[in-house]
């Protein structure tokens, strides 16, 4: 249990809708990763919150956004969904430790677009 | 950019070795190794560092080339716990502190027995 959650672990939808997922971090951290998995395919990475504040974009789609609120917590939201979407999403959160950042990754919500 | 892993997928016996390559086209700063097991979230290995620092884990080691911007993930006598698709995460040189991992597209490893 690496100490970061997502909810929800499973979600099925249909094409056009909107869902909202759920990341908490480990506790004290303040970095919050988003990534994409689809089927065979590596990791994505998506969106970087740090204390509240948006740090990087990856290949974050413009129907995708995210947030991180005061209390550390991140949502990603995707909207008009395709069935490309389908997919695993991960958050990270990190830790700085001994001169490098160690990202530690929530079990994931898998995505299902039907 | 993206680091290139090979190989692609390999398929070992218990108790045979491998070496898992991740090779990066600009100067790093750290490579990061994961393995994942299917339909579950990436557990962190280990870290390597410019410079040759290392933080990982008791049976897996790896090495770091800074002149072929190349690591290497080094698995000695598999155990079919090894199973799993192994990443490594990039972290550029000219990065600005606490940046993202830009990951491989894996390493897929099956142990049999």
């Amino acid at each position: 249990d690496s100490g970061v959650t997502q909810t929800p672990k499973h979600l099925i939808t249909a094409t056009g809708q909107r869902v909202t997922l759920r990341c908490s971090p480990r506790s004290g951290d303040l970095s919050v990763y988003w990534y994409q998995q689809s089927l065979d395919q590596g990791l994505q990475f998506l969106i970087h919150y740090y204390n509240g504040e948006e740090r990087a974009k990856g290949n974050i789609l413009e129907r995708f956004s995210a947030q991180q609120f005061p209390d550390l917590h991140s949502e990603l939201n995707l909207s008009s969904l395709e069935l490309g979407d389908s997919a695993l999403y991960f958050c990270a959160s990190s830790v700085f430790t001994g001169g490098f950042y160690e990202q530690y990754f929530g079990p994931g919500t898998r995505l299902t677009v039907t | 950019q993206q680091p290139v892993q090979s190989p692609q997928a390999v398929i070992l016996r218990e108790g045979e070795d491998a070496v898992i390559n991740c090779s990066s086209s600009k100067a790093l700063y750290s490579v990061h190794w994961y393995r994942q097991k299917h339909g579950e979230a990436p557990v962190f290995l280990m870290i390597l560092l410019k410079g040759g620092e290392q933080k990982g884990h008791e049976k897996i080691s790896a090495s770091f080339n800074e002149k072929k911007q190349q690591s290497s993930l080094y698995l000695t006598a598999s155990q079919l716990s090894y199973s799993g698709t192994y990443f490594c995460g990039t972290v550029a040189r000219d990065h600005s502190g606490n940046t993202p991992l830009v990951f491989g597209k894996g390493t897929r490893l099956s142990v049999i027995a």
